[in-house]
């Protein structure tokens, strides 16, 4: 298996553009998240599909930024417009949920990640 | 709240010599508890987990961690570090369902 699948690896735009990261998780997983890495604040869940639906988009910064997961094998994460401190490293990791009950958790596996750089 | 603390921010040990990287939490019920490593440019790799049972937890790689629920932490430990695991460490904590919450990190530096 390939494994998480991240495009681009890198991503350097401007203030204002729209930026989109695209994230293939592992064939036959059913849950997948979206992280934000930064030096200040560490690693932040930002969102996490189960089935493609959203399950807790609780650490969405803000409206400019929306994700979607059309198909079991493929999602985005968005940000319009990007601003200077969207600068950051996003991860995307995906499980498989066997059985969903509190305290049930299943290994994250991870993709290599997207530097974004916001001019 | 939960929360993760890694005290330490940076540690530089010999190769071939033992570590230990601390990590404490804060949860109000049973804790469940990761390590992850992060070598350069890549992704993040579960080490180990605690979920119940034996609080010695074996992982990969040669790494074991220690759950010590009166002291709230959760070390890893190598007896004898190699070059390779120069790496950034982090600690978690898991809050429900598969969400888990990140400490800060430990970045590991290895001196040939």
């Amino acid at each position: 298996d390939a494994g998480v699948i991240q495009s681009p690896r890198h991503e350097v735009t401007e203030m204002g553009q729209e930026v989109t990261l695209r994230c293939k998780p592992i064939s036959g997983h059913n849950s997948l998240f979206w992280y934000r890495q930064t030096m200040m604040r560490g690693l932040e869940l930002l969102i996490y599909f189960n089935n493609n639906v959203p399950i807790d988009d609780s650490g969405m910064p803000e409206d400019r930024f929306s994700a979607k997961m059309p198909n079991a094998s493929f999602s985005t994460l968005k940000i319009q417009p990007s601003e200077p401190r969207d600068s950051a490293v996003y991860f995307c990791a995906s499980s498989l949920e066997v059985t969903r009950q509190v305290g049930s958790y299943n290994e994250q596996f991870f993709g290599p990640g997207t530097r974004l750089t916001v001019l | 709240a939960q929360s993760v603390t890694q005290p330490d921010i940076h540690i530089t040990v010999s190769e071939g010599a033992s570590l230990e990287l601390r990590c404490n939490y804060s949860y109000g019920a049973t804790p469940y508890l990761f390590w992850y490593v992060q070598s350069p440019g890549q992704g993040l790799q579960l080490l180990l987990k605690y979920f119940s049972g034996d609080t010695l937890v074996q992982g990969i790689k040669g790494f074991e961690a220690e759950f010590k629920r009166s002291q709230s932490s959760f070390n890893l430990r190598k007896p004898s570090v190699h070059w390779s695991d120069a790496a950034e460490y982090f600690c978690a904590v898991g809050t429900s369902y598969d969400k888990v919450i990140f400490g800060p990190g430990t970045s590991l530096s290895v001196i040939p």
